[in-house]
């Protein structure tokens, strides 16, 4: 089946620890995304890429990194640096970014927590 | 830049209740505006969405019309059921400010009771 894959879905991190939480799309969609969700907040931005070997900054990237060598994957590195790094993360693609009503679909999420 | 509002939830009601969860937005050009429902530990789903002024989105029962003059895409239904319980999320894309991805509202909780 067609879909966005995240994993893990549950991972526990001791402070001072990097880890890193995986995306995979076989939507051959071009854009893919980042967006952290705080428990009864709303969804932030972290990370966008529009195409292979490229991405931006969203609104709250510090502490954060990623890479897109591939366009299938779009892997988030959350750092020692990010301060409160508790959350549920989700990873998003679309078929192409700059398209009006481009729909952009959520893969099921990974929920980090630091103990 | 960009925003989203939401009304502040949660919303309780009853079986067979109407449904309203309004949003509002502020956007520099003329943005696409999404609904996407989110149920307990799952990622979001697109419910519906409307592309340009006075089109009407409408799902499983949903529906929004985007209303450029008051800047609004509220959510309503005119029955709903207890399968219903969920955060519901407003959204826009704005290509016009160069930023690729959705902002969204903070979500608005409803809980249906039998």
């Amino acid at each position: 089946d067609g879909g966005i894959t995240q994993s893990p879905k549950y991972l526990f991190r001791k402070e001072g620890q990097n880890v890193t939480l995986s995306c995979e799309q076989n939507l051959n969609h071009d854009a893919m995304y980042w967006y952290r969700q705080d428990p009864g907040q709303g969804l932030r931005l972290i990370y966008y890429s529009q195409i292979v070997n490229d991405f931006q900054k969203g609104d709250i990237a510090e502490g954060y990194s990623v890479s897109r060598e591939k366009k299938e994957s779009f892997p988030l590195t959350v750092t020692s640096a990010q301060k409160n790094p508790t959350a549920f993360y989700l990873c998003a693609s679309s078929l192409s970014p700059g398209a009006s009503g481009n729909t952009i679909y959520f893969g099921e999420g990974s929920w980090l927590t630091v103990v | 830049g960009d925003s989203v509002t939401q009304m502040e939830g949660p919303v309780t009601l009853s079986e067979e209740a109407f449904l309203t969860i309004n949003c509002t937005y502020t956007a520099t050009g003329y943005p696409s505006l999404f609904w996407y429902v989110q149920y307990p530990g799952e990622g979001l789903q697109l419910l519906l969405k409307a592309t340009k002024a006075d089109d009407k989105g409408s799902n499983k029962g949903f529906e929004a019309t985007y209303r450029k003059e008051t800047t609004s895409f509220h959510l309503e239904k005119g029955s709903v059921q207890v399968s219903d319980s969920a955060v519901y999320f407003c959204a826009l894309s704005d290509v016009d400010t160069g930023r690729r991805a959705l902002t969204f509202g903070s979500g608005t909780r409803l809980q249906v009771q039998p």
